[in-house]
């Protein structure tokens, strides 16, 4: 079946560093989802990505689907205490629409002060 | 958006029970899933709950362990059958609308002695 590979597994960072995570699969994806799960609760969609090579930002947050379509890029800049959760990617099962989902593994992130 | 309801929040059980998780959700909704979070994993999709029919279930996930009911389309529920430690987990309900995209409720999360 489909995999997604999330990597950092961890990521324990200065309030004001910037942050990269990234999500490989072994098969195509035609859409790319972020998630952000935060202690306690279900996750909530950060950033949707619906064509190889699209940009999208969502304040600091940034998001890339990759060219080949095999992954993807979420980036925060100047992070702060809030940003403390698991960011999960997520592509959809076969269906080529968001509606059953495989998930990655998870990035957990860690924000210092 | 959809605001999705959990119940309960959080249980803990003794092996050999059974117990029901509602989901509810504020607007009526044609797709709905059930998730599954084991501790420190990621997002394992259970079943599509189908309104009026039978649950579509996943790969290694059965109608005996996992029974679902959706008698409408803004309830659902999913029993966690025969419950041994290994059910222990956080379970999700989520909703899908074509042209938006998939929200996830609160989670409820088990344990099992």
């Amino acid at each position: 079946g489909q995999q997604l590979n999330q990597s950092p597994q961890s990521m324990f960072i200065q309030e004001g560093e910037d942050v990269s995570m990234n999500c490989t699969s072994s098969s195509i994806f035609n859409t790319w989802l972020w998630y952000k799960q935060e202690p306690g609760e279900g996750p909530v969609l950060l950033i949707a990505l619906y064509k190889a090579g699209e940009l999208t930002s969502n304040g600091r947050l940034t998001a890339q689907f990759g060219i080949t379509r095999k992954d993807s890029f979420l980036n925060i800049s100047a992070s702060i205490p809030s940003d403390v959760g698991i960011y999960f990617c997520a592509g959809p099962q076969n269906t080529g629409t968001a509606s059953k989902l495989t998930f990655g593994t998870g990035t957990r992130l860690q924000v210092t002060l | 958006s959809a605001v999705i309801s959990q119940k309960p929040s959080r249980d803990i059980c003794q092996r050999g029970t059974s117990l029901t998780i509602q989901c509810q959700v504020d607007s009526q909704v044609t797709m709905m899933f059930w998730y599954r979070q084991q501790p420190g994993q990621s997002l394992t999709l259970i079943a599509t709950a189908n309104q009026g029919s039978e649950a579509t279930y996943e790969s290694g996930f059965v109608i005996d362990k996992f029974p679902i009911s959706r008698p409408n389309l803004t309830f659902s529920t999913l029993t966690v059958s025969n419950m041994s430690p290994e059910d222990s987990s956080i379970y999700l309900c989520s909703v899908y609308r074509p042209g938006e995209t998939q929200y996830f409720g609160p989670g409820t999360r088990l344990l099992v002695l």
